[in-house]
């Protein structure tokens, strides 16, 4: 069981870069969601998503855009990398509210 | 708004020994969700426990319990018997709705030999 994949896991982007990172769930879950993990800050909810074709704002979300276009994948976008989006990233999905599933996490970099 | 908060940033135990993590949170809703989340080194959030604020027994997972007190808004994680696995960051984290899962800023939690 694949569960919930990330991708890539790692990455370093100088600054005024973009990516994607790319999250892709099998277990048919509605909801979905982006965090990213920074010390002593616990995880600070970035965008989700509680269905295909559906996005909201989280508590950070300055400085990054979501799609969800199809119900199994969430895609985290960097449209102009900084320094303070290096973080850990974790992509999580769930069916309601009775348990979040995560992937590995990603570790990026902006230099 | 609802927020959680872990006020124990460091603990550390000694190996077969007993620690408590504490954790409150806020809310105005009455029911809802809460969970443990343990995230060892190799960064994987992996789910210890889960209570249901309905319920009115304390959930139990082998070595972990909870002391669920709704009135209070705590909610705290009881490891037994420590052992070296349970080395790890220590999350504890809220829903209402399951838009949302909030989280704690964390306890990291050191098992001694």
């Amino acid at each position: 069981n694949a569960g919930v994949t990330q991708t890539p896991k790692f990455r370093v982007l100088k600054t005024g870069q973009s990516m994607t990172l790319l999250c892709a769930q099998d277990m048919n879950h509605e909801y979905m969601y982006w965090y990213r993990q920074d010390p002593g800050m616990g995880l600070r909810l970035i965008h989700y998503s509680v269905g295909e074709g559906t996005t909201a704002k989280g508590e950070v979300p300055d400085g990054y855009n979501v799609s969800r276009l199809k119900k199994q994948n969430f895609l985290l976008g960097l449209e102009s990398a900084a320094p303070s989006q290096t973080s850990v990233y974790f992509c999580a999905s769930s069916y309601s509210w009775f348990e979040a599933f995560f992937g590995q996490g990603t570790r990026l970099t902006v230099v | 708004a609802q927020t959680v908060t872990q006020s124990q940033p460091e603990m550390s135990v000694q190996e077969a020994e007993t620690v408590t993590l504490s954790c409150t949170y806020d809310t105005s809703e009455n029911n809802y969700y809460l969970f443990w989340y343990k995230q060892p080194p190799s960064r994987q959030m992996i789910l210890v426990i889960r209570q249901e604020a309905y319920k009115q027994q304390n959930a139990t997972e082998n070595r972990f319990s909870v002391n669920f007190q709704k009135a209070a808004k705590s909610f705290s994680l009881k490891i037994s018997d420590s052992q070296l696995g349970d080395t790890a960051m220590y999350f504890c984290a809220f829903t209402n709705t399951g838009n949302q899962f909030y989280f704690g800023t964390g306890t990291s939690l050191t098992v001694i030999p």
